[in-house]
């Protein structure tokens, strides 16, 4: 079935790097966006940003410019988040999950289904 | 702040009926898909586009929109729908998608 596998939780010091991996399962990966999405521990769902099929082109959410690197292997269908000079207030769990849209009437739908199961990031001197 | 405004509770009575509510003006071009999440556990979509359910959720959750409001709305709430719900639609640049703040659903 679809599905999608993250990487192990992580504990990182201020100032560093992360990269999480998201592997995707069950349908040609090719096919569809990829978007991440955090959660800080007590609060809601942040959007990150989004990479496209074949990987040659993100999005990212103005509040991470700068910091965020979103990528793709196209060989093991495989998504990668990398988030650098990391803080205190990056500590949260981290998301994947795939993008699917269409068209009805004069509006456009997009949707996040499914998601990875997450992946605790801790920033912690 | 978020582009999509949510109450961040709601509480309804088991077996009866509830309405969750998403406003923002992009929701006038865009359909808001809704999202269910449990303690511990990843978000996981109940409704989407005008008002379709994903195979495996219950028919007692619809999803409706109205100019720049979106409604989730669950008919005969059971024990195992309190959750927070969160709304999500693409951004006014077209290039980003914002979730709202989430609302949080007791049943009583």
């Amino acid at each position: 079935q679809v599905q999608l596998v993250q990487s192990g939780a992580e504990v990182k010091k201020p100032g560093a790097s992360v990269k999480v991996s998201c592997k995707a399962f069950g349908y040609t990966f090719t096919s569809n966006w990829m978007h991440w999405v955090r959660q800080a521990p007590g609060h809601g769902l942040e959007w990150m940003g989004v990479i496209n099929p074949t990987g040659t082109g993100a999005h990212y959410a103005q509040k991470f410019q700068g910091r965020v690197t979103m990528t793709r292997d196209t060989s093991t269908s495989t998504d990668f988040l990398e988030l650098s000079s990391l803080r205190s207030e990056d500590t949260a769990v981290y998301y994947c999950a795939r993008d699917s849209s269409m068209v009805e009437g004069d509006r456009s739908g997009w949707w996040f289904d499914p998601w990875g199961q997450g992946t605790l990031v801790t920033v912690s001197s | 702040s978020s582009e999509l405004t949510q109450d961040p509770a709601v509480s309804v009575a088991l077996g009866q009926t509830v309405r969750i509510t998403c406003q923002g003006d992009s929701l006038r071009s865009c359909y808001a898909s809704w999202y269910q999440q449990k303690p511990g556990q990843a978000p996981v979509l109940v409704i989407y586009t005008k008002n379709i359910r994903p195979s495996g959720i219950p028919d007692r959750f619809s999803g409706s929109t109205s100019g720049n409001t979106a409604s989730l709305t669950i008919t005969g709430a059971q024990a195992e729908d309190e959750a927070d719900y969160y709304c999500n639609c693409r951004g006014s640049s077209g290039n980003n998608w914002v979730f709202g703040g989430g609302t949080k659903l007791t049943v009583l």
